[in-house]
């Protein structure tokens, strides 16, 4: 159980255009999926936490018009990079937390390879 | 500051033989989690072992543990028997208290060690 899945697995675009990547948690309801980005041989970096049926909470230096996240049901969150650029290029995972777990256990997407170019 | 540190960027194991990955936090909380993830070339996190600072005892979960040194701030990973298949980027987090509202259950991540068992 618990099972997280990403889509697009890998994605390339031109300069400019904006980029969707969904979540989907397959086998449980998640009030709360996370958002981060990876970059090569780094650590994970939380860029957002999303809720729900409300705003997403955005960490510190993330450009929320930038990444817009939206959590429209229980068992989906989608992420879309906005005029994407070069820099954007990046890893992006996303988790979900299901209930009932410990606090914290989060189950992790594959995540999406996005590079521009 | 960082909450949660890994100072070790890359380890090298021999095959069958056991291997410690370091990790050091910082937390006011007295109730806080700890997480091992480990992450293989294809960049899936998949989860290892779980402490939690109320624990009594070391955190085992087939052939990991969790040397926890509370005292010490510490939460050190150890793989016995390595095998190849455990080459991979491993990560510490930490989950600090109940936070409350949306940022309920949010982890911290080390910077990670590099995992590499040679044959």
């Amino acid at each position: 159980g618990a099972v997280v899945s990403q889509h697009p697995s890998r994605v390339i675009c031109k300069s400019g255009t904006s980029v969707k990547i969904e979540c989907r948690s397959l086998d449980f309801q998640a009030t709360t999926m996370f958002w981060y980005r990876q970059f090569p041989k780094q650590s994970l970096m939380l860029m957002a936490t999303s809720n729900e049926g409300s705003k997403a909470t955005y960490e510190q230096g993330v450009e929320k018009d930038k990444f817009l996240i939206n959590h429209a049901s229980l068992t989906l969150s989608t992420l879309t990079v906005t005029s994407a650029h070069p820099e954007d290029s990046s890893f992006y995972i996303c988790s979900a937390a299901p209930p009932g777990r410990r606090i914290g256990e989060q189950f992790f997407g594959p995540g999406t390879r996005l590079t521009v170019l | 500051a960082q909450k949660i540190t890994q100072t070790q960027p890359g380890m090298f194991v021999q095959e069958k033989e056991a291997v410690t990955l370091d990790c050091t936090y910082d937390t006011s909380d007295p109730s806080y989690g700890l997480f091992w993830y480990k992450q293989p070339s294809s960049g899936e996190m998949i989860f290892l072992i779980y402490q939690g600072s109320y624990d009594q005892q070391n955190a085992t979960e087939g052939r990991y543990s969790l040397n926890f040194q509370k005292a010490r701030k510490s939460a050190n990973l150890v793989i016995s028997a390595s095998q190849l298949g455990d080459s991979a980027m491993y990560f510490c987090a930490m989950r600090e208290g109940y936070a409350g509202g949306t940022s309920y259950g949010k982890l911290t991540f080390g910077q990670g060690t590099i995992l590499t068992v040679h044959p």
